[in-house]
């Protein structure tokens, strides 16, 4: 079946440092979401993106669909404490969310 | 407007015994989609539901069951529990559904304990 795979599973950042997960999908995608879920808390949706080659931003975020629909990329720059949590990426044709980048910064 | 609210918050079981969960999702949103969240497993999608109609669903035994009212609200069951089964059950709400593009409210979920 359809899976949806996240690395690193883990990672620990000093604030300031940059900070990237990468989802990808054994089949290919017709869009993507990302969430948020901070300790203790619920997913939150950050963004969505449908089309092939697709970047957009969000402060300090940037979002990337690849060309062929089965990978995306969540990049964050210079980190912060607020940033903590993990972050899941959902493929559509159905719902798949991926295993999750969970992310601590050290201040 | 009001979020997803998700009733009982916490609960304790035991292996065998079933349970129903509760989903009241946002005001004018149609589709209510359930998932099973372990520290192993992750993230799993359980079904959707759409204007009272199972739409979707995942890959989960039949003791995994649901249903959707005409006020939208949403129950799952869980029969004859297992100790695998404790884990947070996430309900989302979207106004659009899991087959068209849509983003999801998620609730605060349910903390199933199996003992």
């Amino acid at each position: 079946g359809q899976q949806v795979m996240q690395i690193p599973q883990y990672q620990h950042v000093q604030e300031g440092e940059d900070f990237t997960t990468y989802c990808n999908s054994s089949t290919t995608l017709s869009n993507i979401q990302w969430y948020k879920q901070r300790p203790g808390g619920h997913p939150v949706f950050l963004i969505q993106l449908v089309k092939s080659g697709e970047v957009k931003k969000q402060k300090r975020l940037t979002f990337q669909f690849g060309e062929a629909k089965k990978n995306s990329s969540l990049h964050i720059t210079a980190t912060q404490t607020t940033d903590v949590g993990t972050y899941f990426c959902a493929g559509r044709t159905g719902l798949i969310f991926g295993t999750g980048t969970r992310l601590q910064v050290f201040p | 407007k009001a979020g997803v609210t998700q009733t009982p918050r916490y609960l304790i079981k035991t292996r065998g015994q079933q349970v129903t969960l509760s989903c009241s999702p946002i005001s004018g949103h149609r589709s209510v989609s359930w998932y099973q969240q372990t520290p192993g497993q992750g993230l799993q999608f359980l079904f959707e539901y759409f204007s009272e109609t199972q739409r979707n669903k995942g890959n989960f035994p039949g003791r995994f069951s649901g249903r959707q009212f005409s006020n939208s609200r949403s129950e799952m069951n869980v029969s004859t529990l297992e100790l695998g089964d404790s884990a947070l059950y996430l309900c989302a709400s979207s106004a659009k559904g899991l087959v068209i593009t849509g983003e999801l409210f998620f609730g605060e979920g349910s903390r199933l304990t199996v003992l």
